[in-house]
């Protein structure tokens, strides 16, 4: 079965970059959307389909996808984005998400 | 703008059937764009997706699930439902209805369902 694998933990300073990366079998052929989970909350869509923004979700988040690898970025890390952050994808009608990573801003 | 919300029993029993309804506001479940989810998230866990329906009835589970799993949806109350048979301790979660079936920008806040006796 399709599997996507994520780091347990990444932790940054603020104002630094943090890269959360997302892989599993040929993942660059399939799109990916990225999800931010505050303790106690829904999760929030950042990145659907590998790249785009939805509404509202600032400018310092951005996405990619190639190979077997997609990739969060947050640019300017801030102290509100401390979070569990998912990736999940879709293979033949299947919908799996990572496991999550914990990001830490310290 | 879009609002799910959830209901339905906070304990269920083991062997019994666990069901939740999601309510939609502000837009009609009979949309010919959307698809709408089921997901749950084990407590201090990941998520895992459960299925989804489309509005003419027509559905997709999570293999790990299908045989335990009927999600119907009732387009005059602009609802759709999740039900799970043999339940266990093992699908004590918070459960999320969403709107979508490969992205989700729309959760419902999520209801706690406990597995016990």
């Amino acid at each position: 079965s399709f599997e996507l694998t994520q780091p347990p933990s990444v932790s940054v300073s603020p104002g630094q970059t943090a890269t959360i990366t997302c892989s599993g079998d040929k993942l660059g052929d399939k799109y990916v959307c990225w999800y931010q989970q505050q303790p106690g909350q829904s999760p929030v869509m950042v990145i659907y389909e590998n790249t785009k923004r939805p509404s509202g979700i600032p400018e310092r988040f951005s996405g990619s996808n190639s190979g077997s690898t997609a990739t969060l970025t947050v640019s300017g890390t801030q102290a509100m984005d401390e979070a569990d952050y998912y990736c999940q994808a879709w293979d033949s009608s299947t919908v799996v998400f990572g496991g999550g990573t914990q990001l830490t801003v310290l | 703008q879009v609002q799910l919300q959830e209901s339905g029993p906070g304990l269920v029993k083991p062997s019994q059937t666990l069901s939740l309804t999601c309510t939609v506001s502000g837009g009609s479940i009979s949309n010919d764009n959307y698809y709408w989810s089921w997901i749950r998230q084990h407590p201090g866990k990941g998520l895992e997706w459960i299925g989804y329906i489309y509005y003419s009835g027509s559905t997709y589970y999570n293999p790990s699930l299908k045989s335990r799993v009927t999600m119907s949806v009732d387009t005059s109350k602009n609802q759709f439902s999740l039900k799970l048979t043999s339940v266990t301790a093992a699908d004590t979660a918070v459960y999320y209805c969403a709107r979508g079936a490969y992205h989700y920008p729309y959760w419902g806040q999520g209801t706690l369902v406990t597995v016990s006796s």
